[in-house]
């Protein structure tokens, strides 16, 4: 089973509007990841947030992490018609060494 | 561009055959990551390599395997293809072991087994 799961599993937003993805994981984590993939594209990463990190910027995007509750939130604000793509959450559990266990991802749709 | 580069980006194929993908890395990262994106199973894990050596598998299966040569490229061996391994395969790098780093990933091949 996946150990993060990111919610909605699809998004669709108007331009101009902010998306917030969710992400809830299982077991603890060293960091967590999120990264963005066009459609059929290789994966890119977007912000890394450090398990004693509660908050990170990185241009539009907000990442906040709660490792009381397990899950984290990407937040793009102003959100444009280039950021529709699938969103997914990556964590590294201590126990699963050197392995970045990816979500199922989020589908954003960005309409212009 | 990631600066990770994999060949062929399509590779079609019939069952039973075997294939190799190639992913060179990006110019000084050590680590090589392979993934399996398949629309039922999302982004799996297969196997990654530091410096040469095998440092973490994942769900890859016995028919796969796959090495890092001395130059840091990576090979990934798929053999009696089946229709299900039919999915896009991406290759990733990152400067160090561990879930510490980024990874940057290739463009991916697409593989269709008929």
């Amino acid at each position: 089973s996946q150990q993060g799961e990111e919610d909605p599993q699809a998004l669709s937003i108007q331009e101009g509007e902010n998306a917030t993805m969710n992400c809830s994981y299982k077991t603890s984590i060293n960091n967590l990841q999120w990264y963005r993939q066009n459609s059929g594209r290789g994966l890119v990463h977007l912000i890394l947030i450090r398990s004693n990190e509660r908050e990170k910027h990185s241009g539009r995007l907000r990442v906040t992490l709660d490792t009381s509750k397990k899950s984290s939130s990407l937040l793009i604000t102003a959100s444009r018609a280039a950021d529709t793509a699938s969103y997914f959450c990556a964590t590294g559990p201590p126990e699963y060494g050197n392995k970045l266990v990816f979500g199922a991802g989020t589908i954003l749709r960005v309409k212009s | 561009d990631s600066g990770v580069t994999q060949t062929p980006k399509h590779l079609i194929t019939a069952t039973g055959q075997r294939v190799t993908l190639r992913c060179s890395p990006r110019s000084g990262d050590l680590s090589v990551y392979w993934y399996q994106q398949s629309l039922d199973q999302g982004l799996q894990f297969l196997i990654q390599y530091y410096n040469g050596e095998e440092r973490a598998k994942g769900n890859i299966l016995e028919r796969f395997s796959a090495q890092q040569f001395p130059d840091l490229h990576s090979e990934l061996n798929l053999s009696s293809l089946e229709l299900g391994d039919s999915a896009l395969y991406f290759c990733a790098s990152s400067p160090g072991e561990g879930v510490t780093y980024e990874q940057y990933f290739g463009p991916g091949t697409r593989l269709t087994v008929t």
